[in-house]
């Protein structure tokens, strides 16, 4: 399967500990976004890479939130002394950008299910 | 500011009939127009797409979807429903000016009832 791939795809932590989810993106990919989805809500944009670098994270990352993509392949969300407000899916989703600069459109995994009790 | 409006949270049609999804949305710059379809536990899917040229698109399984600069409208159609299109539809925008960052409507469920 050549697809986007989530690891976990799903994550029950107590409050208070760190989670760190996984991201594989489309190999040939030069982009990699982190967007959050709660229940009857479209996705929030969180984060993303071009290639290794990190060029926007949004105000809705608080502190708590870090992203890697080290060497510009498989990307890292961790979240630090998790609440139950970080009840959420989070999707990665990887994109080609062209040479004019606009990005082609996304490919989704299929989630990372997190459940903060 | 980048937005998307999808201004109905649920569409109901009879199988057989036509189907439409309403999309508007606000972006500096020329817009990139996406439709996206989430089925229960699965993923986001692309559909299709508007970036430049012809205003209407046609995309996956039969669904196709016309830009309206004048209205700021990306209205999403299907001539003839399929009980297999019931999921939730997800509208979204990108442009240069924003770097290429995507922002998406929060969503219509669409139920086609045979």
């Amino acid at each position: 399967d050549t697809g986007v791939s989530q690891n976990p795809r799903h994550k029950i932590t107590k409050r208070g500990q760190n989670v760190t989810f996984r991201c594989d993106p489309i190999s040939e990919h030069n982009r990699l976004y982190w967007y959050r989805q709660t229940l009857g809500q479209g996705p929030e944009f969180l984060t993303y890479f071009q290639n290794e670098a990190q060029l926007e994270k949004s105000r809705l990352l608080s502190d708590r939130f870090s992203a890697e993509r080290p060497k510009g392949s498989f990307s890292t969300l961790e979240i630090q002394r998790t609440e139950q407000g970080d009840s959420a899916m989070y999707l990665c989703a990887s994109s080609l950008t062209g040479t004019s600069g606009n990005t082609g459109e996304l490919f989704f995994g299929e989630g990372s299910r997190l459940t903060v009790l | 500011a980048q937005s998307v409006a999808q201004p109905e949270d649920q569409v109901n049609v009879a199988e057989g009939n036509p189907l439409t999804v309403k999309c508007t949305y606000s972006v500096s710059g020329n817009p990139y127009l996406f439709w996206y379809v989430q089925y229960p536990n699965r993923g986001l899917q692309f559909l299709l797409k508007y970036i430049t040229g012809d205003n209407l698109v046609k995309g996956s399984y039969g669904f196709e979807a016309e830009f309206n600069k004048s209205q700021t409208s990306f209205h999403l159609k299907k001539p003839s429903a399929l009980v297999s299109d019931s999921a939730l539809y997800f509208c979204a925008v990108s442009s240069l000016y924003n770097f290429n960052k995507f922002y998406f409507g929060s969503g219509t469920k669409l139920n086609v009832k045979p």
